[in-house]
């Protein structure tokens, strides 16, 4: 295994448009993140994952957007009617779980190289 | 509300200088604190962190961060610099939710280095 891979790597669409991103993490990572980084800033949270269930929702996750990880492996991540301010780098991250802290634990996330969104 | 910041937005420093990038974060409870690089079209790579214990911190490629709880800090330094560190370099913090963590990051530094 080499990494967390991401699918496209560029997307460019027309205002309105839905676009859909894919992640696969890295094999028995557990929990998967997804982020948002915009020109000029750091990532910022968007969604967490630990195995199938989606437990934490940013704010910024606007109803235009959605995320799933059907199987609690790869996660895809939609954006409905696309609007400029979408445009951005998408980036998903993976992670493993100490068996003995559960979700407490806190380890290494582990970035994919993003999917970088233009909306014209 | 926890935050970080990285006061400087661009640093420009002399292949072979020294280097510190500057971290302050805001966080009530006890830190896990990260440095992460990003290349042009790359994600992002880890370079070090901080769980607990020895406040210095060695990472890869040569760097190193000192945590210093009473000022907040945890800078990023390396004694001497290659022209392939040029990137942007994110600090963030660990933030635990009701159910699960994510990273906290700042706005980066873009560090530019000069032959």
């Amino acid at each position: 295994d080499t990494g967390v891979s991401q699918d496209p790597r560029h997307k460019i669409t027309k205002r309105g448009q839905n676009v859909t991103f894919r992640c696969d993490p890295i094999s028995e990572h557990n929990r998967l993140y997804w982020y948002r980084q915009t020109l000029g800033q750091g990532p910022e949270f968007l969604t967490y994952f630990q195995n199938e269930a989606q437990l934490e929702k940013s704010r910024l996750l606007s109803d235009r957007f959605s995320a799933e990880r059907p199987k609690g492996s790869f996660s895809t991540l939609e954006i409905q009617r696309t609007e400029q301010g979408d445009s951005a780098m998408y980036l998903c991250a993976s992670s493993p779980e100490s068996g003995l802290a559960g979700w407490l634990s806190y380890n290494e996330q582990f970035f994919g190289p993003g999917t970088r969104l233009t909306v014209l | 509300a926890q935050s970080v910041t990285q006061p400087d937005i661009h640093i420009t420093v002399s292949e072979g200088a020294s280097l510190e990038l500057r971290c302050n974060y805001s966080y009530g409870a006890t830190p896990y604190l990260f440095w992460y690089v990003q290349s042009p079209g790359q994600g992002l790579q880890l370079l070090l962190k901080y769980f607990s214990g020895d406040t210095l911190v060695q990472g890869i490629k040569g760097f190193e961060a000192e945590f210093k709880r009473s000022q907040s800090s945890f800078n990023l330094r390396k004694p001497s610099v290659h022209w392939s560190d040029a990137a942007e370099y994110f600090c963030a913090v660990g933030i635990t939710m009701e159910y699960g963590n994510k990273l906290v990051f700042g706005a980066g530094t873009i560090l530019r280095v000069k032959s």
